[in-house]
């Protein structure tokens, strides 16, 4: 079965630029979404596509995805960013994918 | 506006099955390129898809649990409908339905807009 795997906490200070990483076996050749999950609420997609922004997400997310590794990117990080991330990929094998989880800490 | 609404037991007992009806508006399941996802979530744990149905009829299941699952829809209802067959206590979840679109390639499929999910729990 397919993995992706995700650093379980980031730590990012207000306005500064945080970065989670997605990893998986030939990731880079698969399309990734990303999404939100704040405390007791449904996940919000954030990234879909590798890089594309639903309409209503802010500017500061951004999406990259090359060789073996997903990044999602928030630039000038807000408190309201603070929350679960999760990136989803898909594999013949397994079908749709979510990895473990990143938990975005705004100090 | 797109909106889902999940709907269903909330407790259940070991070994039953368990139904769970999505109630959508704001799209159709009769258009091309329309999907709509089950998805899961222990307390505290991560996402998990489950099974996904598509504007041709066309079914996906989750590998681990494609025994006990089956997704239908009902598109003159806007309404899918997920089967999950002899629940366990590690089948306890908060299960969502979201709106699954991304063109006429599977692996490039996202879930767009998702409903408030419903906690379902498994105990005797």
């Amino acid at each position: 079965s397919y993995e992706l795997t995700q650093p379980p906490s980031v730590s990012v200070s207000p306005g500064q630029t945080a970065r989670i990483t997605c990893s998986g076996h030939k990731l880079g050749d698969r399309d990734t979404s990303w999404y939100q999950q704040r405390p007791g609420q449904s996940p919000v997609l954030v990234i879909y596509q590798d890089s594309k922004r639903p309409s209503g997400i802010p500017e500061r997310f951004s999406g990259s995805n090359s060789g073996n590794t997903a990044t999602l990117t928030i630039s000038g990080t807000q408190a309201m960013d603070e929350a679960d991330y999760y990136c989803q990929a898909w594999d013949i094998s397994s079908a749709y994918v979510f990895g473990p989880g990143t938990k975005v800490t705004v100090l | 506006q797109v909106t889902l609404r999940e709907s269903g037991p909330a407790l259940v007992k070991p070994t039953q099955t368990l139904t769970l009806t999505c109630t959508f508006s704001g799209f159709s399941l009769g258009s091309s390129g329309m999907s709509v996802s089950w998805i899961r979530q222990p307390p505290g744990k991560a996402l998990e898809w489950l099974a996904v149905i598509d504007w041709e009829d066309d079914e996906q299941y989750s590998t681990s649990l494609r025994t006990r699952l089956t997704i239908s829809k009902d598109t003159s209802k806007n309404q899918v409908v997920l089967t999950m067959a002899n629940m366990d206590p590690v089948d306890t979840a908060t299960y969502y339905c979201a709106r699954t679109r991304g063109g006429k390639t599977v692996s490039a499929w996202y879930f767009d807009s998702w409903g408030q999910g419903m906690l379902v729990t498994v105990s005797s």
